[in-house]
């Protein structure tokens, strides 16, 4: 009921393609759903955020697609660059109840070729 | 932009020694966080810490773990006796305090610990 399962694993993507990330989850107490990501050595950064309320949020190149009903969310990378590469990972949270406990997915390392 | 900042970023520790990792947070935060996430697997939750207490914690949070905040900048988290599985990274975040939207949680570079 806590998990958030993510794939793929791994991910390689040409210059200029697009790189899709999906995540599902369970617990649909779930109501805050951010991507966040990781460069070697670093660690995780918040790259956009979604709320059930809305079914897609677009920041530049990065989208979320969120399917309430599926209890699925996506994130999708247009123009992927190789400064793209690195470690993806969606997480959940319900912020109902005073929890600020993220839960994370298993992450998708990304490549992009240049 | 200000940063969550933890130190050291990488402690070795002898099996049964106590270790301490180090972490300042965002100065206009006011809830913190400890994760880990052991090599190869997903960041864990461990415990979030507001206003002087603990607010929630996971079960790998047990009593050999401890968070504390010793004055207004630092929060550190203590492993008392330390177990080889507790060899991990460990990252402390920290977020604003909530006002109707939810605040993003900022987190640091990490503290590898490697226990032998």
């Amino acid at each position: 009921q806590q998990q958030v399962k993510q794939s793929p694993q791994s991910l390689i993507v040409q210059k200029g393609g697009i790189s899709i990330i999906n995540c599902a989850y369970e617990n649909t107490a779930f109501d805050y759903f951010p991507w966040y990501q990781q460069f070697p050595g670093k660690g995780p950064a918040l790259l956009i955020a979604i709320r059930p309320d809305v079914s897609e949020k677009k920041e530049g190149r990065f989208t979320i697609s969120f399917n309430k009903s599926a209890k699925q969310f996506s994130l999708h990378i247009m123009d992927s660059q190789p400064g793209d590469s690195a470690t993806y990972f969606c997480a959940a949270k319900k912020t109902q109840g005073g929890s600020e406990k993220l839960v994370f997915g298993k992450g998708t390392k990304l490549t992009v070729n240049p | 932009e200000p940063e969550v900042t933890q130190t050291p970023s990488h402690q070795v520790t002898q099996m049964g020694q106590e270790v301490i990792l180090r972490c300042v947070p965002i100065s206009n935060h006011l809830y913190f966080y400890w994760y880990r996430q052991i090599l190869g697997q997903k960041v864990e939750f461990l415990v979030s810490f507001y206003n002087n207490e603990i607010s929630e914690k996971s079960e790998i949070f047990d009593d050999q773990f401890s968070v504390e905040r010793p004055d207004g900048s630092n929060f550190t988290l203590k492993i008392r006796s330390t177990k080889l599985e507790d060899s991990a990274m460990y990252f402390c975040a920290s977020s604003r305090m909530r006002q109707g939207a939810v605040q993003p949680q900022h987190f640091g570079d990490g503290t590898r610990l490697s226990i032998l």
